[in-house]
C-alpha cells in the first residue's frame, strides 16, 4: 500500500558512471517533485512536475534529467556521477487541488565513490 | 527568496517533559506550512498542516501553531517519549510549487 515508492533504495556507483532512480505514487497526485538532501541533511527542491511537465527547475546541473512518462511517475537519470552527486534523493506529490500536503518516498541513498 | 530558520538545530530532554520546537520564515506569502519527522536512515513522514487560513492544527501529543504575521510557528509536543526521537523538519509552501525546508531540529528524548 506504498503511497510513494522509490527504487533502489541504495546505489552505490562508481565516478563517470550513469544510473537511474524511479519514483511511483499511487495516489492519484498530479504534481511529483525530486528533492536532494545533503550530507548536512538540508532538503532542497532539484525538480517540479505538474501533469507530466517541467515547471520547476531549480540550478541543477544539466547532467540531471527528470522524466515523467505519466502522471504517476517520475524517474531521475543522471548522466557523469561525481563524488558531489552522493546524497538521498526522496521524490514527493502532492493533489493541485486538494490540501497541498506534500507526501515522500522512503529515498534513495546514492554514494558515488 | 524564501528562507526557513529553526531553532534550536539540537534538543535533548528527558522522557515525560514538554517541549516547543521552533520555525521562522522570512517571506509571509505562504499557503501552508508543514511539519515533518525524519528518523535516521529513514523518509519523512508528514505529521502537521497548517493552511495559511488556519492558527494551529492538533494531532495527538502534537501541537502546531502558525503566525503567518510574524513568520513563525511551533510544534509544541506533549509528555515526550523516547519514540520522539528523530529530527523535525519545518517547511512552508506557496500553492503547489515545492516545500522550502528548514534544517530540521535532532530531538532525543531521554528514558
Amino acid at each position: 500500500d506504498t503511497a510513494v515508492s522509490q527504487t533502489p533504495k541504495y546505489l552505490v556507483t562508481q565516478m563517470g558512471n550513469d544510473k537511474s532512480i524511479k519514483c511511483e505514487q499511487n495516489l492519484g497526485h498530479d504534481t511529483m517533485y525530486w528533492y536532494k538532501q545533503d550530507s548536512k541533511k538540508f532538503l532542497k527542491i532539484m525538480f517540479s512536475y505538474n501533469n507530466k511537465e517541467l515547471i520547476i527547475n531549480e540550478t541543477v546541473p544539466n547532467r540531471f534529467s527528470p522524466k515523467s512518462p505519466d502522471k504517476a511517475h517520475l524517474n531521475l537519470h543522471i548522466n557523469s556521477l561525481e563524488l558531489g552527486d552522493s546524497a538521498v534523493y526522496f521524490c514527493a506529490s502532492t493533489l493541485t487541488s486538494g490540501s497541498l500536503v506534500q507526501y515522500f518516498g522512503p529515498g534513495t541513498r546514492l554514494t558515488v565513490t | 527568496k524564501q528562507e526557513v530558520t529553526q531553532i534550536p538545530a539540537a534538543l535533548s530532554v528527558p522522557e515525560g517533559e514538554n517541549l516547543v520546537l521552533n520555525c521562522s520564515f522570512t517571506d509571509s506569502a505562504i499557503y501552508n506550512l508543514q511539519w515533518f519527522r525524519q528518523d535516521p536512515g529513514k523518509g519523512l513522514t508528514s505529521l502537521l498542516l497548517i493552511q495559511s487560513s488556519q492558527r494551529e492544527q492538533t494531532s495527538g501529543r502534537l501541537n502546531a501553531s502558525l503566525d503567518k504575521s510574524s513568520g513563525r510557528s511551533t510544534l509544541y509536543i506533549a509528555a515526550s517519549q523516547p519514540g520522539d526521537s528523530a529530527t523535525y523538519l519545518c517547511a512552508v509552501g506557496s500553492g503547489n510549487t515545492p516545500l522550502v525546508f528548514g534544517k530540521g531540529t535532532r530531538l532525543s528524548v531521554i528514558a
